[in-house]
Parts: structure tokens; sequence; C-alpha cells
């Protein structure tokens, strides 16, 4: 069991929109950044969305993200078959001291 | 562009202690947190813990009492122990370059599979 919730999979054809939410506590979400990872198979993790809302060089406008007192949430428009990964919420955990991370989601391009 | 490679053995038996270490190239290893992080088979991604070159660490409360992490600035390394072993330990080990209090890892290393089998 993640301490930060994201849905297993989410689903669109391509050309449309998709988000995926993560959803935490005031212990994590609430008080720090959220990063957001792509990973597609067979590779590592890629950093997507950094403090929240940044997106480091190199990667496309296409990709967006927001957070909202306990939540943040990873946009994903013009959605192309390359797409299709799973994709992951980490933040800190001041509770903890920890990194914590979102169970994942599949995205799938239709 | 920071390079991150991690060795070790790829089979390690029950009870015994997991060892890898992770070798940076083309960067300096200060004023950065260094991570490792896994993965089980078809499964999500598990954050183990970090050290810092002055010697401060955190860990994965959950992985806390079998975890020994250390750094070697001058060879540009950081390792991992992790004691007591078993099949649930099995997985790709990714080490890292984090920063700050957020869970922001900007370089990976390429991950390398370890299984825990007798």
């Amino acid at each position: 069991q993640s301490v930060l919730t994201q849905p297993p999979s989410v689903s669109a054809a391509p050309g449309q929109k998709v988000t995926i939410s993560c959803s935490g506590s005031s212990s994590n979400i609430g008080n720090h950044y959220v990063n957001w990872y792509q990973q597609l198979p067979g590779t590592a993790p890629k950093l997507l969305i950094s403090d929240s809302n940044n997106r480091p060089s190199g990667i496309p406008d296409r990709f967006s993200g927001s957070k909202s007192g306990t939540s943040a949430t990873l946009g994903i428009a013009g959605l192309q078959t390359g797409d299709e990964a799973d994709y992951y919420c980490a933040t800190w955990d001041g509770s903890l001291s920890a990194v914590v991370f979102g169970g994942g989601t599949k995205l799938t391009v239709l | 562009q920071v390079h991150l490679q991690e060795s070790g053995p790829g089979l390690v038996k029950p009870s015994e202690t997991l060892s890898l270490t992770c070798t940076v190239s083309n960067g300096s290893m200060t004023n950065f947190y260094w991570s490792w992080i896994r993965q089980p088979a078809g499964k999500g991604l598990e954050w183990i813990g970090r050290y810092y070159a002055s010697g401060s660490a955190n860990y994965n409360p959950s992985l806390r009492s079998r975890i020994t992490l250390s750094m070697d600035t001058s060879n540009n390394q950081f390792s991992l122990r992790l004691s007591s072993v078993t099949a649930a330990d099995t997985g790709i080990y990714y080490c890292a370059r984090e920063l700050g209090y957020s869970g922001r890892v900007d370089y990976w290393g390429q991950g390398t599979l370890v299984t825990v089998s007798s």
C-alpha cells in the first residue's frame, strides 16, 4: 500500500488529453513539491515534472503538472503512442523523513 | 551530463547481505543527495534511502534496520548494503542523484537486477 494514491491505469485515444491524479496528505503533498516520472518499458524512470509544475529541459509542453492541497495532477495533452508508459508521482514525507512514491499509473493510448 | 552506473552481484543468497556500488561520472558528489531506489518485477518504485556528502542520511522506515549507506567521494562512488535479504528483496536496483526535500531525482543509473535465491 503506497503512501501516495494513484489510479492503476488510464487510457485515451491519440490526440486526446489525459490526467493522472496523485493523492496524499498534509505530511507529504500538502507541504512539499511533487515530482512526476515517466518510465518507458525496460528503462529507468525519467523526471517529467519537477517541483509540482516545472518541466525539465527537453520535456515537451504537452506535459503539465499542478498541485492543490493534498493532491497533485499530471496532464498529458495531444497523446501519442510513444506516451504509453508507467507514470509515478513522488514527494517528501515530513513525518516519515523519507521520499514516498505513488503506486504508479499505466497509460494506454488506444 | 552526469552518468551513474550500478555494479555488484546479480545473485545473493537468502539471509546474506546485498552490496551494490554506484559510480558517478561527469559530476561532483558534493551538494547533492545520492539515493537508492528499487523496483520488484512488475511492481512500482520503492525509495530505499539517501546519503549526503556531509555524512547525513535518510532511510525508508520499513528498511532502516537493514540498510547501510556510505560514500567515497575520492572515487566518486556511493554504496548500499542491505542485510538479511529474502526473496522479497529481488528486483531492479537504481542509484540516483536527488535534490532537496521533494523526491526530485534528476539523474538515474540504468538499474541492476538483483535476485535473491539459493
